[in-house]
């Protein structure tokens, strides 16, 4: 089993759609989780952490259950700009190293 | 712009060939990393320092090397270039505290192709 799992996608969604993500992640002592975006051919960039009684900033949302062991993103009323891959990513013990998903990719369309 | 600056952006090489990946980052930051990225297999980790004069191996050491020059500088070593190596790599800086990353700065990435 990986250590954190995504559905790939593609998300095909219209403007002004909700959107939710999910992520898995196998080791129970991890302790840090994120959110990371990645547009074609950029590097990934830090969108939010996930805290255990979730977090929102803006029109995203992002919600942690440690005892299913998975992450989610909420997307509300969707842009053409979220068009984008996102990165679940969880710091599996102390320490500063991250472990990364496979990214799961959205594509909104007018 | 503070932030990790990436050279080269993209290099072709031919096999048996080597070559020197350059990183550095400007923010203080304690910890560096570089990752591989290919489709459908994510970010998978190469070698990390995290201070300066320490560096581990991560998930896919295996013909790399690397040297923490200082505590800005981070490099990436092909000694004999292989197509398996053929990826973007991206360095990245993190700073922590009390064990906690807050998120790691990616510098621009290295397109290899090798041929």
């Amino acid at each position: 089993r990986k250590e954190v799992e995504q559905d790939p996608g593609p998300f095909n969604v219209p403007e002004g759609a909700t959107v939710a993500f999910n992520c898995t992640y196998s080791n129970s002592a991890s302790q840090s989780f994120f959110w990371y975006r990645q547009d074609c051919r950029k590097e990934p960039k830090l969108l939010m952490s996930v805290y255990s009684s979730g977090n929102e900033d803006g029109r995203f949302t992002a919600q942690l259950n440690r005892a299913s062991q998975y992450i989610s993103l909420l997307i509300r009323d969707s842009k053409l700009s979220d068009s984008a891959t996102y990165l679940c990513v969880v710091q599996q013990s102390s320490g500063d190293k991250l472990t990364f998903g496979t990214g799961t990719r959205l594509a909104v369309r007018p | 712009n503070a932030g990790v600056t990436q050279t080269p952006k993209f290099q072709v090489l031919k096999t048996g060939q080597s070559m020197t990946l350059q990183c550095a980052q400007d923010m203080n930051h304690n910890s560096m990393y570089w990752y591989r990225q290919d489709p459908g297999m994510g970010l998978r980790l190469i070698y990390y320092s995290a201070s300066e004069g320490t560096t581990d191996k991560g998930e896919v050491p295996n013909g790399y090397n690397v040297s923490r020059l200082n505590k800005r500088e981070f490099s990436l070593r092909l000694e004999s270039a292989a197509p398996s190596q053929t990826s973007v790599y991206f360095c990245a800086s993190s700073e922590s505290w009390a064990g906690v990353p807050y998120g790691y700065t990616f510098g621009s990435g290295t397109r290899l192709t090798v041929v």
